[in-house]
């Protein structure tokens, strides 16, 4: 079973600063990997899909980076915003199922 | 394109009452999924269908939850009687069949049991 984690639980940076947030998972055999953003509230706004054969996808400020190999993928966030603010999540589809397995998460704080 | 819709936002009840919400997923997805979300944690998987087929519900409460749907589009959980863990926020996703498999989510609904 596809056991997936993301550390740091809850990040705090000044605004303008540059991060990374971490996703893990055990099982290397993925089809894609996609990214969200959680708002308090409500519900999840997919943020990057990243095929098993692609290496990175950018969507303006953001980059997010798949290494099946070592089991790990990161989301960069350049210039951060307080508007960025959020949690972030994980989910990951094996290859044979088309099921989705997610972290639980890295609630993110921007301070102006 | 119109994106997930879920009904209602918000419901309150106590232990032992039924609820049921409500999921009417994108245009052409045939994939929907019923998602639980407790306050902390990320969304564990409930129910998944395939048109009006159920593909895996191993993770479904049966003796409490129930959910259907009918004529492959529409779609509703159902959870009778209610626990106090029960309280959490249900999510529903949808995705196209032979596409890139990209999840879409609705806003949910907020449960909680008292």
């Amino acid at each position: 079973k596809q056991e997936v984690t993301q550390i740091p639980a809850a990040l705090s940076v000044p605004e303008g600063e540059n991060l990374v947030l971490n996703c893990s998972f055990t099982d290397s055999a993925i089809y894609n990997l996609q990214w969200f953003r959680q708002d308090p509230g409500k519900g999840l706004t997919s943020l990057l899909l990243i095929q098993s054969s692609q290496r990175e996808q950018t969507s303006g400020r953001l980059n997010a980076s798949l290494d099946k190999s070592s089991g790990r993928s990161t989301l960069y966030i350049a210039a951060s915003q307080p508007g960025d603010s959020a949690t972030y999540l994980c989910a990951v589809r094996p290859r044979n199922f088309n099921k989705f397995y997610f972290g639980s998460g890295t609630k993110l704080n921007v301070k102006p | 394109e119109a994106g997930v819709a879920q009904s209602p936002r918000y419901k309150i009840i106590e232990k032992r009452q039924s609820v049921a919400f409500w999921c009417n997923p994108i245009s052409g997805h045939a994939t929907l999924y019923w998602y639980q979300q407790i306050l902390g944690q990320g969304p564990k998987l409930l129910i998944q269908f395939q048109n009006n087929g159920v593909v895996d519900d191993s993770q479904l409460p049966k003796d409490r939850f129930s959910a259907e749907r009918l004529k492959g589009v529409d779609s509703t959980l159902k959870i009778q009687p209610a626990k106090l863990e029960d309280s959490a926020v249900y999510l529903c996703a949808s995705l196209i069949a032979g596409g890139p498999n990209e999840q879409f989510f609705g806003p949910g609904t907020r449960l909680t049991v008292l």
